[in-house]
């Protein structure tokens, strides 16, 4: 069975650009999350997606924005891209949004920004 | 403060010891507990849940500590390749979703 797929593996934007990050969760989840992880720190959270609805939102700024479409696949969106934007961006599928549930992991998208 | 904290590291662990690690959190609204390892530049991947009662995995015993609002890892027989960074993971009311920093284990022949 496939994982958690993302794409782009890696991108490079330049300042100011916008960036579109996909995610395909496991097949029969239905919630999907996104993490943002600079070199050296633990993952932040984002987003989570359950349903096609936002369930949780982390302390980013509006630039960051997401979407979860009707195959519980995802899209990040980040506008007016900066350079503090440069990261790992982590997606995670869970079969759905309780708190027991446990989340896996696709393997990033390495965003560089210049 | 940070709302969840883990000793950075690195341990760094004789091949065949045991080594333990904590991680503290703020929110006492916390209620599901988990472990993650991550390999240098993967993503991370599950470890273990942590129950209420502890639970075991192998050579791996997870722990729950409410009253001090703390988890804790032990890791036994320590193999080469359980070098990683572990990450605890904490869900909270409310969908918070929070990771902590990470604790890097060294294992040395």
């Amino acid at each position: 069975d496939a994982g958690v797929t993302q794409s782009p593996t890696h991108l490079i934007k330049t300042r100011g650009q916008q960036v579109t990050l996909r995610c395909s969760p496991i097949s029969g989840h239905k919630s999907v999350s996104w993490y943002q992880q600079v070199l050296g720190q633990g993952p932040q959270f984002i987003f989570q997606y359950y349903e096609k609805e936002e369930r949780g939102r982390g302390n980013f700024p509006d630039r960051f924005s997401a979407r979860q479409f009707p195959n519980y696949s995802s899209e990040l969106n980040v506008n007016a891209l900066l350079l503090g934007d440069s990261a790992l961006y982590l997606c995670a599928s869970s079969l759905v949004a309780a708190l027991d549930t446990e989340a896996f992991f696709g393997q990033g998208t390495r965003l560089t920004v210049v | 403060r940070k709302e969840v904290e883990q000793d950075p590291g690195p341990f760094n662990v004789p091949e065949g010891a045991t080594v333990a690690f904590n991680c503290t959190y703020s929110n006492s609204a916390s209620q599901s507990f988990f472990w993650y390892r991550q390999d240098c530049r993967k993503e991370p991947k599950l470890l273990m849940s942590v129950y209420s009662s502890g639970n075991e995995d192998g050579r791996f015993t997870a722990q729950l500590n409410r009253a001090s609002q703390y988890i804790s890892l032990l890791i036994r027989d320590s193999k080469l390749s359980d070098s990683a960074t572990y990450l605890c993971y904490l869900k909270a009311a409310g969908n918070k979703l929070t990771f902590g920093g990470g604790t890097r284990v060294l294992v040395k022949p």
